[in-house]
């Protein structure tokens, strides 16, 4: 079983839909959850992260945690042609004892938002 | 400030080359950190240095792969003997540590694609 797993889609919506992204994690100590953008061929961007369980809003996007069901989502309100790309999950897997930097991602999932 | 620079942009390689690759942080940032990422493949974590720290190097594929980090600042990370599967983008993240909470927020580089041929 992966780590972090992400339905690697691609997930096609209609402009102005809502965009559903989904994340399964393994690790039931797992403090902080982050998502990330990646355009083709550019570094990822981040756009939102959720450490407390219950929704997180940013403009569009929603961040969804449900630490007992292990499981993360992302939201994306009135999807635009823009928002097409990969949509990272990564996981902080809590080493104990001070923070703990490193992140394990999952596959990413690809969005297409057509007009 | 400015954000996480990498140098090259791009490296073309052949087979058995050693290469260099380098990763300027953004400023006042303690934690950097080097992942791979293959064609169609997610991110794999290679090495994380925090501080003074010594480095967790549980990520790095083999011992032809290694990394140094001088002055808490400018981190290179060098291949040894290049293979054909080491091609991918090499991605350099910085972060502020905070302790205790686990919250980290890695602002990544524009990374450095690596060809060997």
């Amino acid at each position: 079983q992966k780590e972090v797993e992400q339905n690697s889609g691609p997930l096609s919506v209609p402009e102005g839909a809502i965009a559903s992204l989904n994340c399964t994690y393994s690790d039931r100590g797992s403090q902080s959850f982050f998502w990330y953008r990646q355009y083709s061929g550019k570094s990822p961007e981040l756009i939102m992260f959720i450490y407390s369980n219950g929704d997180k809003e940013d403009g569009r996007f929603t961040a969804q945690l449900n630490k007992a069901s292990q499981y993360v989502s992302l939201l994306i309100r009135d999807s635009q042609p823009s928002d097409s790309a990969t949509y990272l999950c990564a996981v902080n897997p809590w080493a104990g004892g001070t923070s703990y930097g490193k992140l394990t991602f999952g596959q990413g999932t690809i969005l297409t938002v057509h007009p | 400030g400015a954000g996480v620079s990498q140098s090259p942009s791009n490296k073309v390689t052949e087979k058995g080359k050693d290469v260099e690759l380098r990763c300027d942080p953004i400023s006042g940032h303690t934690a950097l950190y080097w992942y791979r990422q293959s064609l169609g493949q997610g991110l794999e974590f290679l090495i994380y240095f925090q501080g003074n720290s010594a480095p967790d190097k549980s990520g790095l594929p083999s011992d032809r792969f290694s990394a140094e980090r001088t002055g808490g600042s400018v981190s290179t990370l060098t291949i040894q003997r290049t293979q054909q599967e080491d091609s991918a983008v090499y991605l350099c993240a910085s972060s502020l540590v905070y302790d205790g909470g686990g919250l980290q927020t890695q602002y990544f580089g524009p990374g450095t694609r690596l060809l060997v041929l």
